[in-house]
């Protein structure tokens, strides 16, 4: 089964800073890896979308990396903003007879502060 | 408007009781999600549906069932609530599921079992 890991699970952060946030997965014949961002009492919104041929994805500040190999994703996020603060989820769609099913890792709470 | 609604957003409810979430979409898709979200932990597939006449049961069906009663419409039961089913239930939609394929998510209901 696909476990989905995120590291670390919470970050505080000043405004401004660059910052990381990691995702692992056990399975690597994923179909896609997607990152989503969560803001309380809202659901999910799709932020970055990568693949399972793609190596990295790009929005505005945000940069999304894929290595199946090691089982692992990076969301880069540039200069932070405090509009930033939300908990961000990742999530592996599987392939085959999981076709079509997410799984998500606990997300990454994050507090960007002025 | 929304593309996917959910109804209600809060439900508090009595063990024992029966309970049943709505969610409707408008944006045409023929699949359909349930997950539940626990605090501090990923979302976890409950059932999902790639056509009216086709639902599969997800990783944690037990306890609840569905029902498509059309295109835009999957709703979700607890036929017998209890109180490890208080949790953030949030309704989703795909398309033709390909590799650039992301799901669409309702602003989810909260759900409290007393």
């Amino acid at each position: 089964k696909q476990e989905v890991t995120q590291i670390p699970a919470a970050l505080s952060v000043p405004e401004g800073e660059n910052l990381v946030l990691n995702c692992s997965f056990t399975d690597s014949a994923i179909y896609n890896l997607q990152w989503f961002r969560q803001d309380p009492g809202k659901g999910l919104t799709s932020l970055l979308l990568i693949q399972s041929s793609q190596r990295e994805q790009t929005s505005g500040r945000l940069n999304a990396s894929l290595d199946k190999s090691s089982g692992r994703s990076t969301l880069y996020i540039a200069a932070s903003q405090p509009g930033d603060s939300a908990t961000y989820l990742c999530a592996a769609r599987g392939r085959g007879s999981t076709l079509g099913r997410l799984y998500f890792g606990r997300g990454t709470q994050l507090t960007v502060w002025p | 408007d929304a593309d996917v609604t959910q109804t209600p957003r809060n439900r508090i409810t009595k063990t024992g009781k029966r309970i049943m979430l709505e969610c409707s979409q408008t944006k045409g898709h023929d699949r359909m999600y349930w997950y539940r979200q626990d605090p501090g932990l990923g979302l976890r597939l409950i059932y999902y549906s790639f056509d009216v006449k086709d639902i599969n049961k997800g990783e944690i069906s037990d306890g609840y069932s569905v029902s498509r009663q059309a295109q835009a419409k999957f709703s979700l039961s607890l036929e017998s609530a209890i109180p490890n089913q208080t949790a953030l239930y949030f309704c989703a939609t795909s398309g033709t599921g390909g590799p650039g394929d992301t799901q669409y998510f309702g602003p989810g209901t909260r759900l409290t079992v007393l």
